[in-house]
């Protein structure tokens, strides 16, 4: 039972390339989210997805874009990188959105040049 | 604006004695609230949580307290560890008017010396 797992690890962009970060839980879980980890901002909500098919904006959803093909996968695309997006990025999941625990990824650190 | 707000970006404690996370929040529909804990390259870990209708809720060397009068809440680790050392999360969650969210604050970093 790997959980929530996150690839790639580290990744560094130039400013108007485009990339995928792939998310997937094996624990069959409903929600799946990502968030963004800035210093002194805490943990912030892009997207967030409530089963498959389905996609939700979160707090901050801007330049990103996501996909739920699959019940365990969730895709978080960045169209056209920039500096501000310079950021750790974590995927979680849950059970449903009573489950009031989220199981969280090791995280992606992403820079953009 | 920040709804849930942690205003010690660190805290240092000796091993042994007690540590106190604090944690205030503005939205008053906030029904339960969560700690997370995340070590340096992981993700973070539910630590434990409080629902609305309790002030205090225990887990071994872990209390969390809630006062919601004065909206904040508070994490007591007794006594601290060396392997308590990490950053800690408050998050908050409002179950009627966004029941699939929660929002976190921005973290405190606890370092326990030895």
């Amino acid at each position: 039972n790997a959980g929530v797992t996150q690839t790639p690890k580290f990744r560094v962009l130039k400013t108007g390339q485009s990339m995928t970060l792939l998310c997937a839980q094996d624990m069959n879980h409903e929600y799946m989210y990502w968030y963004r980890q800035d210093p002194g901002m805490g943990l912030r909500l892009i997207h967030y997805s409530v089963g498959e098919g389905t996609t939700a904006k979160g707090e901050v959803p801007d330049g990103y874009n996501v996909s739920r093909l699959k019940k365990q996968n969730f895709l978080l695309g960045l169209e056209s990188a920039a500096p501000s997006q310079t950021s750790v990025y974590f995927c979680a999941s849950s059970y449903s959105g009573d489950s009031y625990e989220q199981y969280f990824g090791p995280g992606t650190r992403l820079t953009v040049t | 604006d920040q709804q849930v707000k942690q205003n010690s970006p660190s805290l240092s404690v000796q091993e042994g004695r007690i540590s106190i996370l604090n944690c205030d929040y503005t939205n008053s529909m906030f029904d339960y609230f969560l700690w997370y804990k995340k070590y340096p390259a992981e993700g973070p870990t539910f630590l434990i949580s409080i629902s609305s209708i309790k002030d205090k809720n225990e887990d071994g060397r872990f209390t969390v307290f809630l006062n919601k009068s004065a909206k904040h809440l508070s994490l007591h680790i007794v006594p601290s560890q060396p392997g308590d050392s990490a950053v800690y999360f408050c998050a908050a969650r409002d179950i009627i008017t966004s029941y699939d969210k929660v929002i976190f604050g921005p973290g405190t970093s606890l370092s326990v010396i030895p």
